[in-house]
């Protein structure tokens, strides 16, 4: 069975910083893509950054770029995102998702989330 | 970036009744090396993650039931859910994987009239 799992979630002030982690299971981790992505309390789904099988090639939204890192450890079966300078409208849950094996960007296995609250 | 337009916001339709969703895309996602469109449909139930429906604008994943289907018409799209029951009340969410960012629509809440 697939299992993805987030943790690090937390409250946090504006301008701190948070990392978030995925911990993967129930399939070789380091032959898919993986990406991020979130939802403000309320709202919908936003797509936050996204990463390739070794790590190479990374793509993030605009509004992250600059100060979210994806990152993975493929020995670890784990996927990363640190979060630096968070603002209060990066409060989200977020979610990791499995790229599809056959096309990495068709998100074919979710995580039930984590909660990131950015508020002084 | 593609910008992903959902309508309607929310629809109420009858049990057994028909269900249509509405996705535009800003520009077309259509890659013409393999003629496919690049756009996905998943289905977000109230305190889960989203779960994938259909790829490729009109490929149901395995184990989706076959009253959920999609078409597409350029850089419209639509998803239909032929007779509505009890447990597809969600929000369902139209995406591009075309280009990166892989922008999501805003939602379309399905209930139940």
């Amino acid at each position: 069975e697939v299992l993805l799992v987030e943790s690090g979630g937390d409250l946090v002030q504006p301008g701190g910083s948070l990392r978030l982690s995925c911990a993967a299971s129930g399939f070789t981790f380091s032959n898919h893509w993986m990406t991020w992505v979130r939802q403000a309390p309320g709202k919908g789904l936003e797509w936050v950054a996204n990463i390739r099988q070794d790590g190479n090639d990374r793509n993030y939204v605009a509004s992250v770029r600059g100060r979210f890192t994806i990152s993975r450890d493929n020995a670890k079966d784990s996927l990363y995102l640190q979060m630096n300078n968070l603002r209060a409208q990066d409060t989200a849950v977020y979610y990791c998702a499995r790229g599809r094996r056959d096309y990495g960007f068709i998100l074919d296995n979710w995580g039930q989330g984590i909660l990131v609250t950015v508020s002084s | 970036d593609i910008v992903m337009t959902q309508s309607p916001d929310s629809l109420a339709v009858s049990l057994g009744e028909r269900a249509t969703i509405n996705c535009k895309s800003s520009q077309s996602v259509l890659h013409t090396s393999n003629n496919k469109h690049y756009l996905a449909w998943y289905q977000q139930k109230p305190g889960q993650p989203p779960k994938l429906l259909i790829s490729w604008a009109s490929t149901r994943e395995s184990g989706v039931p076959d009253r959920f289907s999609g078409s597409e018409s350029g850089t419209d799209f639509t998803l239909t859910i032929s007779s509505l029951q009890a447990e597809d009340v969600a929000i369902y969410y139209c995406q591009q994987y075309y280009s990166p960012p892989h922008t999501f629509g805003g939602g379309t809440k399905v209930e139940i009239q």
